[in-house]
C-alpha cells in the first residue's frame, strides 16, 4: 500500500553539526511534501515545505531536498542546536485531502 | 504559535462513554482536519471538515463524527469508547485548496479506562 516512512527511527547529533533526516515515500502521485517538529507533549510544528515541482527549498537554518527519481526526501538542520531535540516527521499529500504521515524520527542532540 | 487551539488539553474517559472535543481554527482558515496520533507514531487522518460538510475521511468508524460551524470552529466526537481510542487527538488548520500550509494545534490528551 501507499506509505511515508523514515529510513532511521532515532539520530543522535552532536551539537553543532549537521543534521540529516531522510525520508521515503512510495505514492508517485504525491505533490506535496512537509516536514513536522513535534516535541514532547506537543502538537507538530510546520517547518518547511516542497512542492513536487521542486528539487530543493530552503529557510532558516533548514533545507528540504526532494528527489522524485527514487521517491525520497530529506530534511538537513545546519548547526544542530538542543531546541532541535524533538521527533521529526514528514508528510505527503497527494492532491486530496489528507497528509499520510511516516512514524517519525527522534532527534537527539549531544552536547 | 499556530493560532490553532484545542480544548480539552487532557481528559480521562471510561470505557463505554462518549467524548467531545473541540477545536478553534486559526483565523481565516476555513479548511479543519482531525488526526488521531497513539503513541510513538505519526498522526492518523480521521476526517476534514470544508464550508461545514466532511470533505473526506479516513479509516476510522462511523463512531468518529464531527462538526464544523459557520465560525470554522469544529469539534470532534466519539461515541462508545473503547481502549484503544487512547491517544492524542489533533487538529488542524489550513486555507481551502490543496497545497496549502496546514497548521497543527497542541491536541487533545485522551485517556480511556
Amino acid at each position: 500500500g501507499e506509505s511515508v516512512g523514515l529510513h532511521l527511527p532515532t539520530l543522535s547529533v552532536q551539537e553543532g553539526d549537521n543534521s540529516i533526516i531522510n525520508c521515503a515515500y512510495s505514492n508517485s502521485a504525491s505533490d506535496y511534501f512537509i516536514w513536522y517538529k513535534q516535541e514532547s507533549g506537543k502538537g507538530p510544528q510546520f517547518i518547511i515545505d516542497i512542492r513536487s515541482n521542486m528539487d530543493k527549498r530552503q529557510g532558516q537554518r533548514v533545507t528540504v531536498l526532494l528527489n522524485k527519481t527514487v521517491k525520497h526526501l530529506s530534511l538537513q538542520i545546519a548547526a544542530t542546536q538542543p531546541g532541535d531535540s524533538a521527533v521529526y516527521f514528514c508528510a505527503e499529500n497527494a492532491n486530496d485531502y489528507k497528509l499520510s504521515f511516516g512514524a517519525g524520527t527522534t532527534v537527539t542532540v549531544r552536547a | 504559535e499556530t493560532g490553532v487551539t484545542q480544548s480539552p488539553t487532557h481528559l480521562i474517559k471510561t470505557r463505554g462513554q462518549q467524548v467531545t472535543l473541540r477545536c478553534s481554527s486559526q483565523s481565516g482558515h476555513n479548511t479543519v482536519s482531525w488526526y488521531q496520533q497513539a503513541l510513538g507514531q505519526g498522526p492518523q487522518f480521521i476526517f476534514q471538515y470544508y464550508r461545514e460538510e466532511e470533505n473526506g475521511r479516513g479509516n476510522f468508524p462511523p463512531r468518529f463524527s464531527g462538526l464544523q460551524f459557520p465560525n470554522y470552529s469544529s469539534e470532534l466526537n466519539v461515541n462508545a469508547l473503547e481502549l484503544d481510542d487512547s491517544a492524542l487527538y489533533l487538529c488542524a488548520s489550513s486555507p481551502q485548496g490543496f497545497g496549502n500550509t496546514i497548521y497543527f494545534g497542541e491536541g487533545s490528551w485522551l485517556t480511556v479506562v
